[in-house]
């Protein structure tokens, strides 16, 4: 099993610029959620999901969207970049029978 | 907002000693989880312990939870190089995670060899 599998690992983009973050995991599990790490604030969640086609917002929402049309797949898109946005971005994955999976990680960076 | 706050920030200690590192939070839970994160990797799970037990051991490490305080502690015993990490408690209002778990800003563990 590939687990929680994020790409890309790094991206840069320019202030306005749209992007796409892909999340894939491969265990079967029910929940999916987005976090967003920040020197000094650990991790706030930005949108979450409990099921195909169920998605709500966490914590810091704005700018980003999100979708879940299959168990597999939570892609992050992001709208309209801001510097605001320079983050690391995570993606887990997990159930009520298990813990949260991470993956490793994307570092963005917008100038 | 932050759930868990984590105490102290920073901890550095000796290869073969004991570190304790120590949370604390806000609201009633479910359950309350740490997670163990290597630079640059994403965080690994390393235990749950539920708001009806105490204590918890897996290995070298010790959790203990007082719902009374709405405190939790890490022990981590006879450390190694290897356990170098940032180290996260983690809140579960909803008792599986559905809404995401409220994660703390961390303690930095260094093990001087």
């Amino acid at each position: 099993n590939a687990g929680v599998t994020q790409t890309p690992k790094f991206q840069v983009l320019k202030t306005g610029q749209s992007m796409t973050l892909q999340c894939a995991q491969d265990m079967n599990h029910e929940y999916m959620s987005w976090y967003r790490q920040d020197p000094g604030m650990g991790l706030r969640l930005i949108h979450y999901s409990v099921g195909a086609g169920i998605t709500d917002q966490g914590e810091v929402p704005n700018g980003y969207n999100v979708s879940r049309s299959t168990t597999e797949d939570f892609p992050l898109r992001l709208l309209s970049a801001a510097p605001s946005q320079t983050s690391v971005y995570f993606c887990a994955s997990g159930s009520r029978r298990s813990p949260l999976h991470f993956g490793n990680g994307t570092r963005l960076t917008v100038t | 907002s932050q759930q868990g706050e984590e105490d102290p920030q920073a901890l550095s200690i000796q290869e073969g000693e004991n570190a304790t590192m120590n949370c604390s939070y806000k609201t009633s839970i479910n359950n309350l989880q740490w997670y163990r994160q290597n630079s640059g990797r994403g965080l690994v799970h390393l235990i749950l312990i539920r708001s009806n037990e105490r204590e918890k051991h897996s290995g070298r490490l010790r959790v203990t939870l007082d719902t009374s305080k709405k405190s939790s502690s890490l022990l981590i015993t006879a450390s190694r190089a290897a356990d170098t990490a940032s180290y996260f408690c983690a809140t579960d209002d909803s008792g599986g995670g559905a809404d995401g778990l409220t994660f703390g800003k961390g303690t930095h563990l260094i093990i001087q060899p």
